[in-house]
């Protein structure tokens, strides 16, 4: 099936761990996306990779590190992990452009106890 | 800062009439706009997209654009329970083509 497909599902883990994400489309994009929806719902881009290259970082702790192996894959990797990383974190690809929508994963739920 | 405002809802209304949902946008750069639909614990998909001012429609969906008063909105008619769901208004937020996304309008259609 053409997707984007993120593992884990669900991530519980304690204070201080180190985790990571992974994420790969097979939709041939050249753009892919990591954003994260807090517990009110509010979903805030993270990072954005065009061709393996770094596009957009916003605001995010330097304790998350997006890593893009090739145009079909972006992996998240969070070092000492806080409670207040708790939340759904989405993957998402699309062709480059403003007139691309977004195909989003199913989501990561991490909880951080 | 760019920002997207919707009413969060809950909007409520009865099977079978018209739900209204409606969005403003800050970024006058912004030249696509998007809907999504997300289901409680599932991801957003993709419902409708609107590039040009004026009317999109799409089965029982109508999205509508006015650049000039930045502003977009969405009709369902016909709603159905299975339509409860929040709505997400989503316009492009720069060259880079990232989406940003309003905090959403939660639809409870009643049967």
């Amino acid at each position: 099936d053409t997707a984007v497909s993120q593992t884990p599902k669900y991530l519980v883990t304690q204070m201080g761990n180190d985790k990571s994400i992974k994420c790969e489309q097979n939709l041939g994009h050249d753009t892919m996306y990591w954003y994260k929806q807090d517990s009110k719902k509010f979903l805030k881009i993270m990072f954005s990779y065009n061709n393996k290259e770094l596009i957009i970082n916003e605001t995010v702790p330097n304790r998350f590190s997006p890593k893009s192996p090739d145009k079909a894959h972006l992996n998240l990797h969070i070092n000492s992990l806080e409670l207040g990383d708790s939340a759904v974190y989405f993957c998402a690809s699309s062709h480059t452009g403003v007139a691309s929508p977004l195909h989003f994963g199913n989501g990561t739920r991490l909880t951080v106890t | 800062q760019k920002e997207v405002e919707q009413n969060s809802g809950p909007l409520s209304v009865p099977e079978g009439a018209i739900a209204s949902l409606n969005c403003t946008y800050s970024d006058r750069g912004s030249q696509s706009f998007f809907w999504y639909r997300q289901y409680s614990g599932k991801s957003p998909e993709l419902i409708m997209f609107i590039y040009s001012n004026g009317d999109k429609e799409d089965g029982r969906f109508t999205a509508q654009l006015n650049k000039a008063s930045q502003y977009v909105s969405l009709l369902i008619r016909d709603s159905q329970p299975s339509d409860s769901a929040t709505y997400l208004c989503a316009p492009s937020g720069g060259s880079q083509g990232n989406l940003i996304f309003g905090k959403g309008t939660k639809l409870s259609v009643k049967p």
